[in-house]
């Protein structure tokens, strides 16, 4: 398997366009969880789906992200409109339930 | 305050030294505990899991966890360079919702 796979790896954009990241989590797991990582916060969960049905999205920072899953083998984070303070490293992450998640590469967000 | 506590670091060793990684967390239903590793760039990978109060010892690594005390520690023996990396705690009730530590970040000097 090819594990977690995000896209884009990189994102450069301008402070009010819409940005949206993806994500392929690992074949066979019914977990799926999105975080953020800042050097100031640390890894913070945003948002993690159970069979593609979102069960905790009270890490959402606002009503400019939204995140769906429409099938088990694809995820998107959407932000809009994007703002500097969401420069950040977006990791997406994978699991069947058990004692381990499996990350993706993560996407590097800049907000200019 | 946060769910989980975890010193930044920076911590610097010379190679061969034991290392002491620790964390704190306030809520006691968590009940498993989690080490991972995360090279730079990279995503955090699964080093260690441990499974209420105890220790567990995997080669030169061991994790400890005292649930009275609230305070999980991650010991490296015979540290090597390789070893450089952010290492996060992370636990959780029920392996659905994880609360993840903010790393400390650790440089092995040849």
């Amino acid at each position: 398997d090819a594990g977690v796979i995000q896209s884009p790896r990189h994102e450069v954009t301008e402070m009010g366009q819409e940005v949206t990241l993806r994500c392929k989590p690992i074949s066979g797991h019914d977990y799926l969880f999105w975080y953020r990582q800042t050097m100031m916060r640390g890894l913070e969960l945003l948002i993690y789906f159970n069979n593609n049905v979102p069960i905790d999205d009270s890490g959402m920072p606002e009503d400019r992200f939204s995140a769906k899953m429409p099938n088990a083998s694809f995820s998107t984070l959407k932000i809009q409109p994007s703002e500097p303070r969401d420069s950040a490293v977006y990791f997406c992450a994978s699991s069947s339930g058990g004692d381990e998640q499996f990350f993706g590469p993560g996407t590097r967000l800049t907000v200019l | 305050q946060k769910e989980v506590e975890q010193d930044p670091g920076p911590l610097s060793v010379p190679e061969g030294a034991i290392v002491s990684l620790n964390c704190t967390y306030s809520n006691s239903a968590f009940q498993y505990f989690m080490w991972y590793r995360q090279y730079s760039r990279k995503g955090p990978e699964l080093l260690m899991y441990t499974y209420s109060s105890g220790n567990k010892e995997d080669g030169r690594f061991t994790a400890q966890v005292d649930k009275s005390s609230k305070y999980i520690s991650l010991f490296i023996r015979d540290s090597q360079p390789s070893d450089s990396a952010t290492y996060l705690c992370a636990m959780t009730r029920n392996f659905n919702k994880f609360y993840f530590g903010s790393g400390t970040k650790l440089n092995v000097k040849p």
